[in-house]
């Protein structure tokens, strides 16, 4: 069973745009939803996390912004750079299951000069 | 930091032989670590649960005697793929969670296991 969906499969972006992914969870004890980004033939790399007791965080040039009674949230990368190129995953886990972690699909960012 | 390495990088066997994965955190002692299986253009599968001086929780649909998996240490696991063959071809990922840490877990770079 899906527990985690992920939209866009894949995104392009101009350098300089802003690029959103969403994600919707179904588990409602999910109390931990990470981002990770992901080169190809590499390990994901943690990019930012939020937990359910804020509606939004913000590091640097990406923002999670988390909507609770939706069961939804998302990704936001201002100011999208080329090197910012990957695929993203989101994730989610709850602290009494072990924080075994949920991924979504994936989203395969590519961002263009 | 927090650094995961993972040996060997990649990895080429015969179908029938075995293949160990070695997982290290580098620079912290991690009670948990966590092994899981990608294929291409496809997202992680979490195979299993590993914890120090315990045995793995394997996840449903994963074979526990095909996949063996031994965390020895507070820095080490490892998983140890038994009798390969070519649908065993894929990307492994170990994840390893800090002792004390509630939810962050920080991944390795992987391992390109390829059964021929």
């Amino acid at each position: 069973q899906q527990q985690v969906k992920q939209s866009p499969q894949s995104l392009i972006v101009q350098k300089g745009g802003i690029s959103i992914i969403n994600c919707a969870y179904e588990n409602t004890a999910f109390d931990y939803f990470p981002w990770y980004q992901q080169f190809p033939g590499k390990g994901p790399a943690l990019l930012i996390a939020i937990r359910p007791d804020v509606s939004e965080k913000k590091e640097g040039r990406f923002t999670i912004s988390f909507n609770k009674s939706a069961k939804q949230f998302s990704l936001h990368i201002m100011d999208s750079q080329p090197g910012d190129s990957a695929t993203y995953f989101c994730a989610a886990s709850k602290g009494g299951g072990g924080n075994k972690l949920t991924f979504g699909t994936g989203t395969q960012l590519k961002v263009e000069l | 930091g927090a650094v995961v390495s993972q040996h060997p990088s990649w990895v080429i066997c015969k179908s029938g032989t075995s293949v160990k994965i070695e997982c290290r955190s580098l620079d912290f002692q991690a009670t948990t670590m966590f092994w899981y299986r990608q294929f291409p253009k496809q997202s992680l599968m979490l195979m299993a649960t590993s914890n120090e001086g315990s045995k793995a929780t394997y996840e449903q649909g994963v074979e526990k005697d095909k996949f063996l998996i031994n965390h020895a240490s507070l820095t080490l696991s490892t998983l140890t793929v038994t009798s390969a063959h070519p649908e065993d071809s894929s990307f492994y990922i170990c994840s390893a969670k800090r002792t004390g840490s509630s939810y962050e877990q920080y991944f390795g770079p992987g391992t390109r296991l390829t059964v021929t």
